[in-house]
């Protein structure tokens, strides 16, 4: 199975500062078709968890575009350009290129 | 608008079986899969498997073959979930949540299973 490993596990930001999530994965993620399945979502204290950015990089609708995601291969980053309140919680990367699909063990964003 | 609407929390007996229920609204159920993902308390996510809304077929990651169920009422536009010999490490809250060319893009709002003797 992949495993995704996300650093750091825990984040302390203050409101405005920008910050950055690691994922790193034990195997390439780029499918045969082309496409790298790499997904982040957010899930905010006591809800289901949302969607912030699928394909590496493509914004899902809604989502306000101070987040960002890049990577290729095995290294992903989901950048917040400013953080705000709302943006608390813990955020996760999931593949969807190897079955079965894997998620990465979290990183918890904390107010400072 | 688009909702997927689970059913309520359940406190259950070590041995026992549980079904619980994720009710889609709002888009065409046959053109999206489900997935289901569970989540232990305090813990990340898990994801268990999906099941093909347009033929039935489910596929289960190997933590979940052998206890857990995969079915549909398509008539109904509502994907089920069934543990059944509950152990006390189901206990959890399960999400189900739909995939197509977006992934994940809507999702339920979890049922807490309790397995308690």
């Amino acid at each position: 199975d992949v495993v995704l490993t996300q650093t750091p596990p825990t984040l302390s930001a203050t409101i405005g500062q920008s910050v950055s999530i690691s994922c790193r994965s034990s195997q390439s993620l780029l499918h045969s078709n082309g496409n790298t399945y790499l997904n982040w979502l957010l899930q905010r204290p006591g809800q289901p968890p949302q969607l912030l950015i699928y394909l590496v990089s493509r914004l899902e609708s809604g989502v306000p575009n101070r987040f960002s995601g890049s990577g290729s291969g095995t290294d992903f980053t989901l950048k917040i350009s400013g953080v705000e309140a709302e943006d608390l919680g813990v955020y996760y990367c999931v593949q969807s290129t190897h079955a079965p699909w894997t998620f990465g063990g979290g990183t918890k964003l904390e107010l400072k | 608008q688009i909702q997927l609407v689970q059913s309520g929390p359940e406190l259950k007996k070590p041995g026992e079986s549980v079904k619980i229920s994720c009710k889609a609204s709002g888009y065409t159920f046959t053109d999206y899969a489900m997935h289901w993902v569970k989540q232990a308390p305090g813990k990340g996510l898990k994801w268990m498997g999906w099941i093909n809304t347009y033929t039935g077929k489910p596929t289960y990651a190997d933590d979940f073959k052998g206890r857990f169920v995969f079915s549909l009422e398509a008539s109904a536009s509502t994907a089920n979930l069934q543990i059944s010999n509950l152990k006390n490490e189901d206990t959890a809250t399960y999400f189900c949540a739909r995939v197509a060319a977006i992934p994940f893009d809507y999702w339920g709002q979890g049922v807490m299973v309790t397995v308690s003797s």
